[in-house]
């Protein structure tokens, strides 16, 4: 299993500005996911993060927007750069232990 | 069309019945899936994975129909705890597809 830290859980953020989510997992692992989760909607991969190589972004997703860092095998960031209220989401990362999928608590953002 | 699609419900179940839904996905060539279970604002985790033969976990049935290219969950004997979102998990090449999610909601 994996036991993953995010955070903050929560925040909301004025437009135009950047956060910043952190996510610490309690064992080393290749890969770590970002997603998004809007309401009432399914959870749509951002990026996949690999530790020393830049992060695999999805359709529809830059780096410009939403830069990742992975310094080590244990931990990731994910931020959100020049925020809208169309970025008011849940955002949750993730490691995969087998084939099970962990996830972090999600980041509960509102942008205002 | 997406990729994997759930009727969202809700689902309003008496205490103690029965409730099952379904789970249709698109690529033919999906190897596994699973069902993940979501609780008001909180992380998605698994609560189970689904095998071709079908699965029973307690009062947890998982089945799967290949050649339909669906998958279904059964609860029997619902609990007031059994409330929540169920998201159908498929893994295509790597890759986690997910339902948006039944919500199920079991009353007193």
């Amino acid at each position: 299993s994996a036991v993953i830290s995010q955070k903050p859980s929560r925040d909301i953020c004025q437009r135009g500005t950047s956060l910043t989510i952190q996510c610490q997992v309690d064992s080393q692992v290749t890969m770590m996911f970002w997603y998004r989760q809007q309401p009432g909607q399914s959870l749509t991969l951002i990026a996949t993060a690999n530790q020393g190589s830049e992060a695999t972004y999805e359709s529809g997703f830059v780096i410009d927007k939403f830069p990742i860092s992975r310094p080590n095998l244990t931990f990731s960031t994910l931020t959100v750069s020049n925020m809208s209220p169309e970025d008011s989401s849940i955002y949750l990362c993730s490691v995969e232990v087998g084939f099970e999928a962990f996830f972090g608590q999600g980041t509960r953002l509102t942008v205002v | 069309r997406k990729e994997v699609e759930q009727d969202p419900g809700p689902f309003n179940v008496p205490e103690g019945a029965t409730v099952a839904f379904n789970c249709t996905y698109s690529n033919s060539a999906s190897q596994s899936f699973f069902w993940y279970r979501q609780d008001c604002r909180k992380e998605p985790k698994l609560l189970m994975s689904v095998y071709s033969s079908g699965n029973e976990d307690g009062r947890f049935t998982a089945q799967l129909n290949r050649a339909s290219q669906y998958i279904s969950l059964l609860i029997r004997d619902s609990k007031l705890s059994d409330s929540a979102t169920y998201l159908c998990v498929v893994n295509s090449w790597g890759k986690l597809q997910f339902g948006a999610g039944t919500q199920v909601v079991v009353t007193p």
